[in-house]
């Protein structure tokens, strides 16, 4: 399986956005890029997922390289609620391999 | 739409004892996972099922770790005997399927091994 590299971490202030970068250089034609994040006790959600170009939905931006080999996932106005561990998976035919992600902290 | 049902939520057992974790996936999602995820790591797959056939277990500790999903539906993961190294999450997921199909995951299961 294709795989992600993610920052451990990273910090934001309450209210600003974030960008959290997720490399993929070994992505083929047909990987779909998800990202899922993870609260304290509780399983993975989804956030958002983009083939080709970039993406929107109430949650988060997608936006994707041209030559898709890197993602960023843009939380536009970070709450504290947003807190959390994120993932960048590629998805192909229900395949998939979660890194470590990236632990998201955000400052009051 | 009820979300992925997973039981028990926590479990404490001593080391060389057995333990099963059941899985209720959203209904029609015929795609089912079964993760590992130790404290601090990301989620491992274990187990792929497409209906009630294994599409992936190649992590899948086959000598001690063993999982069914009767009828393609609920699924259960077994243990046994347990080992130290057990204590961990176990997620359970299911998809629709397909190439895009997101992922839903349960709240899983904590294990303990003492």
């Amino acid at each position: 399986d294709a795989k992600t590299t993610q920052p451990n971490s990273m910090e934001s202030n309450e209210e600003e956005p974030v960008h959290l970068p997720c490399n993929h250089s070994t992505i083929s034609g047909t990987d779909y890029i998800h990202w899922y994040r993870q609260l304290p006790s509780q399983g993975p959600e989804y956030v958002i997922h983009g083939l080709t170009s970039n993406v929107n939905n109430r949650m988060a931006s997608l936006a994707i390289a041209e030559d898709r080999k890197s993602s960023t996932l843009i939380l536009h106005r970070a709450t504290l609620r947003d807190a959390a561990v994120y993932y960048c998976i590629l998805l192909n035919a229900g395949k998939s391999t979660f890194g470590d992600g990236t632990t998201l902290t955000v400052k009051p | 739409e009820a979300g992925v049902a997973q039981s028990p939520r926590y479990k404490i057992i001593e080391k060389r004892q057995s333990v099963a974790f059941w899985c209720n996936p959203i209904s029609g999602h015929a795609t089912l996972y079964w993760y590992q995820q130790i404290l601090g790591q990301g989620p491992k797959l274990l187990i792929q099922f497409q209906n009630n056939g294994v599409v992936d277990d190649s992590q899948l500790p086959k000598d001690r770790f063993s999982a069914e999903r009767l009828k393609g539906v609920d699924s259960t993961l077994k243990i046994q005997p347990a080992k130290l190294e057990d204590s961990a999450v176990y997620l359970c997921a299911s998809s629709s399927g397909g190439r895009l199909g997101e992922l839903f995951f349960g709240e899983g299961s904590r294990l303990t091994v003492l």
